[in-house]
């Protein structure tokens, strides 16, 4: 069992609300991340979580917060977004973050940003 | 800084021929590498990964990839593509310089098989 489980699919959010992503994973990967994915351009790191610490945070802006509440699960907090971070979200894990373990992903959440 | 480069914005073939969608690396001492598929609409697929040992790695679906050193390539392969193979390949390395924390991503090549 490979499976990153991303809620919700589809978001459209106002750039004055606040909204959350979630990512969950049981396959006890102790490695999870944040990718932005804009159309037809590979995945960009945002953050990487290694062992429920923030390990990686590629200067995103702070209007992106994520948080990982325990090792099974990920969360990317939204607020005051712009229209240009309308994107594909991917979560993703891995077996640990420090050598050559396979990174699987989730199937995204489209956000929407108006 | 660890790279990979995907020349090909896109690559076309008849189904039923062989692919190949080309991949090249630059990175400081040994690399992982590994590619992944993404249909349309959906996230990534992860398809095979080169960490050492046999430089043939095969994945899954067919798929297939060679690691070669001396040209710093890392193609992937299938002997006889269908139609269900068109999507979008990415070929990435895991970053040494960020004790491999960081997966870096090629631009990615759309295939295309035509029936």
């Amino acid at each position: 069992d490979t499976e990153v489980t991303q809620t919700p699919k589809h978001l459209v959010m106002g750039m004055t609300n606040k909204k959350s992503l979630k990512c969950e994973q049981h396959m006890g990967h102790r490695a999870m991340y944040w990718y932005k994915q804009k159309a037809k351009k590979p995945p960009e790191l945002m953050f990487v979580y290694s062992y429920e610490k923030l390990s990686i945070n590629e200067s995103v802006p702070s209007r992106f917060s994520p948080e990982c509440p325990n090792s099974s699960l990920l969360n990317l907090h939204l607020h005051a977004l712009q229209p240009e971070d309308s994107a594909l979200y991917l979560c993703a894990s891995s077996r640990t973050g420090d050598s050559g373990n396979t990174i699987y992903f989730g199937e995204g959440s489209w956000l929407t940003v108006v | 800084a660890q790279s990979v480069a995907q020349p090909e914005d896109q690559v076309n073939v008849a189904e039923g021929n062989p692919l190949t969608v080309k991949c090249t690396y630059s990175v400081s001492g040994n690399p992982y590498l590994f590619w992944y598929v993404q249909y349309p609409n959906r996230g990534l697929q992860f398809l095979l990964k080169y960490i050492t040992g046999d430089n043939l790695v095969k994945g899954s679906y067919g798929f297939e990839a060679e690691f070669n050193k001396s040209q710093t390539s890392f193609h992937l392969k299938k002997p006889s593509a269908l139609v269900s193979d068109s999507a979008l390949y990415f070929c990435a390395v895991r970053d040494r310089n960020t004790g491999f924390q960081k997966l870096v991503f090629g631009t990615g090549t759309r295939l295309l098989v035509s029936p």
